[in-house]
């Protein structure tokens, strides 16, 4: 079992709808991450986490610590939104390290 | 400013040869850790250093080997290369270490085995 679970893995949305994707993780951390993977490769820090929520224009990234569980939501959805969303973490048990865990990442598309 | 940069940004190697991977981190960024991403899956932490140091290594077999120079750029090297070592491969740099530490992301260097 993945120490990052993410959902769903796939999702096709209209322009406009609410979207929500999730992420569970099984171990300690100090915080969470979500980034956005556009085809090519190259990867955007979203947000960074460890407690509550945060807001960035139509992006909002909430975590329970002690459920041990994220979300990102995109209000008012647009196609430029279409691309891979991935969770990842800072475990406690990385000596130190900042070597994320990463999520396998949620395919997101959005159609006009 | 210019964001982390790698290079190249495509490579292709047959079985058994040995590669060289090159990051710059973000001005003034002293830590850069290497992750990767075969298709399909999410990153893999293989390294990270600062201040020319490691300081954290993944599960990855000592084919892998990586290091920081007095400019704060970094290289990933990787010898007896098998088929499966076909990757995107990550470089992130951030300003220090610590939880309150973003990384940045460069684009990345997907390398093709043969």
């Amino acid at each position: 079992k993945n120490e990052v679970e993410q959902s769903p893995q796939n999702l096709t949305a209209q322009e406009g709808e609410f979207i929500t994707i999730n992420c569970s993780y099984s171990v300690g951390i100090s915080a969470l991450h979500w980034l956005q993977q556009h085809p090519g490769g190259g990867i955007v820090s979203l947000f960074m986490l460890s407690s509550g929520k945060k807001k960035h224009g139509r992006l909002i990234a909430t975590i329970n610590i002690q459920e041990k569980h994220s979300s990102l939501h995109i209000t008012a959805s647009h196609p430029r939104d279409s691309a891979v969303y991935i969770c990842a973490v800072r475990p406690f048990s990385g000596g130190g390290a900042d070597g994320l865990t990463f999520g396998k990442g949620t395919h997101l598309i959005i159609q006009p | 400013d210019a964001g982390v940069t790698q290079s190249p940004t495509h490579l292709i190697k047959t079985r058994g040869q040995q590669v060289t991977l090159r990051c710059s981190p973000i001005s003034g960024h002293k830590s850069v850790s290497w992750y990767q991403q075969v298709l399909g899956q999410g990153p893999q932490f293989i390294f990270q250093y600062y201040e020319k140091e490691e300081r954290g290594r993944g599960n990855f077999p000592d084919r892998f080997s990586a290091r920081q120079f007095p400019n704060y750029s970094s290289e990933l090297n990787v010898n007896a290369l098998l088929l499966g070592d076909s990757a995107l491969y990550l470089c992130a740099s951030s300003e220090g270490t610590g939880v309150g530490q973003p990384q940045h992301f460069g684009d990345g260097t997907r390398l093709s085995i043969l």
